[in-house]
């Protein structure tokens, strides 16, 4: 009954694998995020897509690529991992109507560990 | 450049006691703010979104103010209670940002018996 649900919960992983974080949302909502939160708490969004289309984009590598199969759907696949990519990655989503003030529902992260 | 600078860090109060948790931001046009709380080990809960229009909102024994003109916010916890240990953040949604917020680094609360 979790309204955004992400997986793993934890990963651990060596330097150069890929890998991948879903997440899924069962609100109905249209749009979904992805953000790192680094060591020192700062939420910084990466991606963001609207009915499966990509609306923002923030200067991160391009090791990273999101994938939204649908609008309940953001996975995030990491190519050739690097120790800075040791963080909490959470998904968030939202409806964009005009009175929800766009609140964003945040899911419970998934504490990615490169070795 | 936008930015969202909180204080104070981190803070320890005892139970049952009163804080004040301070936000203060350069976002410009600006839409509403947003308090949210993180649990350790989970996603941040939206605790109270204010537009620039809004001086105060409460949520419980949370109380959050907006001060537009001085870009200042804060939130005041009331009566505090051991659960309401965990990071507070406040953020910011700029007008016109495509639902782009940017977030504090947040203030860490510890409650103690």
């Amino acid at each position: 009954d979790t309204a955004v649900s992400q997986t793993p919960k934890y990963l651990v992983t060596q330097m150069g694998n890929d890998k991948s974080i879903k997440c899924e949302q069962n609100l109905g909502h249209d749009t979904m995020y992805w953000y790192k939160q680094d060591s020192k708490k700062f939420l910084k969004i990466m991606f963001s897509y609207n009915n499966k289309e990509l609306i923002i984009n923030e200067t991160v590598p391009n090791r990273f690529s999101p994938k939204s199969p649908d609008k309940a759907h953001l996975n995030l696949h990491i190519n050739s991992l690097e120790l800075g990519d040791s963080a909490v990655y959470f998904c968030a989503s939202s409806n964009s109507g005009s009175r929800s003030y766009n609140e964003q529902f945040f899911g419970p992260g998934t504490r990615l560990t490169v070795l | 450049k936008n930015q969202v600078e909180q204080s104070p860090q981190s803070l320890i109060i005892l139970e049952g006691k009163n804080c004040t948790l301070q936000c203060n931001y350069t976002v410009s046009p600006f839409s509403n703010l947003r308090w949210y709380k993180q649990d350790t080990g989970r996603g941040p809960v939206s605790l109270t979104i204010m537009t620039f229009s809004e001086n105060t909102k409460s949520n419980g024994r949370y109380t959050a103010t907006l001060d537009a003109d001085t870009k200042q916010s804060s939130l005041h916890i009331t009566a505090s209670q051991l659960s309401d240990s965990a990071s507070y953040i406040c953020v910011v949604s700029p007008k016109a940002a495509g639902n782009k917020l940017t977030f504090g680094g947040g203030t860490r609360v510890l409650v103690k018996p």
